[in-house]
Parts: structure tokens; sequence; C-alpha cells
């Protein structure tokens, strides 16, 4: 069975203040791929990363790291210096090969709010 | 660039009215794909179609249809809505399968009363 876990439900933090958000995942399959979306209150879903099962290095762009650990099956994000427009809702969600279907299987999000 | 285009917005609906969800992206993509998501939880997917005249039923197909007789256009079909049926709905496409990211469209919020 094929899973996402993000097991923080809801995230306060005062602006400038680092924050992760944790992920974790089942899946049998060797081959897959992970993704983080960001759903701000407007309500859209936004694209923010895809990694795949071989790429285990870090990412970083701007504020934004992703961390994705094989051994702990474990992709988990942080915003460093967080400013009040990156209050979401933050998806995590794995794509697997298997059934070559592309289903996302999406965690039940972290609500993140950034206060001033 | 439009990406993926959703109507309508806003949709109030009785029980056991029926309504059809507009999906188009103009990005060329084989993919498409219907999700819903319930308060306070993530997305599940109702349905997806690999091209056009290919569809196949997700994880919560019961009260849905869909056709797609076009690259660009997946429309979602509610017959009888009921009120468990309220929700957002988001339609998705992908240039290919598994290793394409998804762009999600803007969503339809509907409430059944």
């Amino acid at each position: 069975a094929q899973k996402v876990t993000q097991a923080q439900t809801e995230i306060s933090v005062v602006e400038k203040e680092d924050v992760t958000l944790d992920c974790v995942y089942e899946t049998r399959d060797t081959t897959y791929y992970l993704f983080w979306y960001k759903q701000p209150p407007s309500g859209e879903l936004v694209f923010l990363i895809r990694r795949n099962s071989f790429d285990e290095q870090n990412e970083i762009s701007g504020r934004y790291s992703w961390n994705f650990q094989k051994s702990t099956s474990s992709f988990n994000f942080t915003i460093t210096a967080s400013q009040v427009v990156d209050s979401a809702v933050y998806f995590c969600a794995l794509s697997a090969f298997s059934g070559n279907t592309g289903k996302l299987i999406f965690g039940q999000g972290t609500t993140l709010q950034v206060k001033p | 660039n439009a990406g993926v285009t959703q109507t309508p917005k806003f949709r109030i609906l009785k029980i056991g009215q029926s309504m059809t969800l507009q999906c188009t992206q103009d990005m060329n993509h084989n993919y498409m794909y219907w999700y819903r998501q319930d308060p306070g939880m993530g997305l599940k997917l109702i349905y997806y179609s690999v091209g056009a005249g290919i569809t196949d039923k997700g994880e919560v197909p019961n009260g849905y249809n869909v056709s797609r007789s076009t690259t660009e256009d997946f429309p979602l079909r509610l017959e009888l809505a009921a009120p468990s049926q309220t929700s957002v709905y988001f339609c998705a496409s992908s240039y290919d399968t598994t290793r394409e990211t998804q762009y999600f469209g803007p969503g339809t919020r509907l409430l059944v009363l």
C-alpha cells in the first residue's frame, strides 16, 4: 500500500522563524516521485518541487529547502526566515510507478500560519 | 498561457440535481485527472484519462462520470447530487504519468443542499 503521512496538522510560527514540515511516505516501489504543493488561502494548488527516488540530494530554492532521506522514508520541507505570505496549507504527495497511472497520493496537509 | 481552467468557480445544487464541471487545458497534456478535496483533507482521485477516448476510475468514482472526446477537455458529470458530494473539485493535467508534474486548475467549490 502507498501512503503519505503529514503528522503535523497545524503549525504556527512568528515571522522570521524557521519552520520544518514533515512528510513520511510508504511505498514498495523502487521508482517513485515525491512532490510538495502549496495551497494558499485563495485555494489553488501551486507546485513547489518534484523529486525522484534515485536523487537524494537536498535541494534549495531561495528560502525553501527539501531534505529527502530514503533511509527514513521522509521528504521534509523547511522554510527559512518565514514570511506572512508563506501562510498556507502544504501538501506532500507520492506518485509511484506501479500501474502506470500517475496517481498522486496526498497527505492530509499541514496548515502553516505565520504571524507578523 | 491559461494552463488548466475550470468552470464554474462555485455552484450550489439541490439534492438530486445534475451538473457538469468543465475542465480545459491548453498545454497539450495527454493525462488529465479529477480530484476532490474535502475539508481538512488531502485530495482524492475520482477519475483520470490517459488520452482522448480513454478514461478510468480512481479511488472515489461513485456518483460521477467523465468523458474525454478531445485532448483539451475533460468534463466531470455529477448525476443525482448528494450532500456527500459537497467538496472542492480540482482538475489537473500532466504530459506523462508518474514522471511528470501534475498542474492543477483553480478548483470548483460545490455545495449540495
